[in-house]
């Protein structure tokens, strides 16, 4: 079974902190993706990267950045965290090439009071 | 507005009804996704559908696509509490299959026993 994890189901932080969102797969999966989610609005694709070190902006990268300097580890930053921000934010991975499905982590509720 | 709308938003039916959940593009799709999301967790893959006509079932869902509307339907027969949840569709909508999905907003089904 393919298994994605992230380091925290909720995390509460300050305005103006730095915050790393860690997710980690364990089936060599290259291909790796950070989404939010927010009432009405589904999920929506922060970053997503091919694979090792490579990384592409998603639909909505400002606020963000990520690290994906292992195989197995896709990080999500945020430089300074700003209530707009307070979301679930969650994790993909998936094998390359056509109609492979993303297996997703269990989120992470992040709350910026 | 949305590229990928899904309908309704939510839905309550009593145990054991049918119900349908319609997802539709604004563009072309290349590979459309089903999936559930229990309130709070990740994402679990329901089914994948790619041609025009495919349908697939699985236990008592079945999705179907329909190339020429761009509209995928997730039906449940004899809906069950288990059934209970957010049903996300993500679409592929890039020929060349990067694998970057766009969600619909979700809709939330409760059955009551």
């Amino acid at each position: 079974d393919v298994k994605v994890t992230q380091s925290s189901r909720y995390l509460v932080k300050r305005t103006g902190e730095k915050v790393f969102l860690e997710c980690v797969q364990d089936m060599d999966h290259e291909n790796m993706f950070w989404y939010r989610q927010d009432p009405g609005l589904g999920l929506r694709l922060i970053y997503f990267s091919y694979d090792v070190k490579m990384k592409e902006k998603g639909d909505i990268p400002e606020g963000y950045s990520v690290s994906r300097e292992k195989k197995e580890r896709f990080s999500l930053i945020l430089e300074s965290a700003s209530t707009n921000q307070t979301s679930m934010y969650l994790c993909a991975s998936r094998l390359p090439g056509s109609w492979n499905e993303q297996y997703f982590g269990p989120g992470t509720r992040l709350t910026v009071t | 507005s949305q590229e990928l709308e899904q309908s309704p938003q939510s839905l309550i039916v009593q145990e054991g009804k049918n119900l349908t959940i319609n997802c539709t593009s604004s563009k072309t799709l290349y590979g459309l996704y089903w999936y559930k999301q229990k309130y709070g967790e990740g994402l679990i893959f329901l089914m994948m559908l790619q041609k025009g006509g495919e349908e697939k079932s699985h236990e008592k869902i079945t999705a179907k696509l329909d190339e020429k509307k761009q509209q995928s339907s997730l039906h449940i027969t004899a809906s069950q509490p288990s059934h209970a949840g957010i049903y996300l569709c993500g679409a592929d909508i890039s020929s060349s299959n990067t694998g970057k999905l766009i969600f619909g907003q979700g809709t939330t089904l409760q059955v009551k026993p």
